[in-house]
């Protein structure tokens, strides 16, 4: 059963434009969520955290807003760039047992932005 | 560059053989995961080194994969008798304790004929 899921497999933005990526998660457990990009034929680079006693974290043009409540974490990117254009992953963590730390990534949303 | 690397890149062999994959992380990076992507799919996880501890394996982890960190270093996942449903992209990730970052490698793309 999937614990991070992101139900929008691709995103077409127009350049300057917001784009907003969505995630939700089952386990209440999951206490650190990060967001990875990823480009072809490269491993995942990491982009922006949150902790979950936080509801909010930004970094320059990327925001990570996390709604514990719904289960739901979203990442707005503003303004949009062609560069941004690569496959993005939400990820969660446990906080207890074996598992400290191992990440659980979502299927993965192709953003596309456009000149 | 001092970031993750592995090798080889790439890799095809054929079904029954076996494969070995290298993974040099992070120079002083405590933590190194082992993670399997699949077309379509996000990483999962496989296994990880506390130094040179393996102290979780994934239900993934059949016993035909074994994977080792002598000396707390660099690491390597090897498959035996490879079968197709193990083609794959391989990534490994480091990170300096069990909730810093994790940064990732370029993986090893896996083709099983």
């Amino acid at each position: 059963d999937q614990q991070v899921k992101q139900n929008s497999p691709s995103l077409s933005v127009q350049e300057g434009r917001i784009s907003i990526l969505n995630c939700d998660y089952t386990n209440s457990m999951f206490d650190y969520f990060l967001w990875y990009k990823k480009y072809p034929a490269e491993g995942p680079t990491f982009l922006i955290s949150i902790s979950s006693i936080k509801d909010k974290n930004e970094d320059g043009r990327f925001t990570v807003f996390l709604n514990k409540s719904a289960k739901h974490l979203s990442l707005h990117i503003v303004p949009s760039q062609p560069g941004d254009s690569a496959v993005y992953f939400c990820a969660a963590t446990l906080n207890y047992g074996g598992s400290q730390g191992n990440l659980i990534f979502g299927k993965g949303t192709k953003l596309s932005v456009k000149p | 560059d001092t970031g993750v690397s592995q090798d080889p890149r790439h890799k095809i062999t054929k079904r029954g053989q076996n494969v070995t994959f290298r993974c040099d992380p992070i120079s002083e990076h405590n933590r190194l995961y082992w993670y399997r992507q699949t077309l379509g799919q996000g990483p999962e996880f496989l296994t990880y080194f506390q130094n040179e501890a393996q102290l979780e394996k994934s239900r993934l982890l059949s016993d035909r994969f074994s994977a080792e960190r002598p000396k707390g270093s660099f690491s390597t996942l090897e498959i035996q008798r490879t079968e197709q449903g193990d083609s794959a992209m391989y990534l490994c990730a480091s990170s300096r304790g069990v909730f810093e970052t994790q940064y990732f490698g370029p993986g090893t793309r896996l083709l099983v004929l």
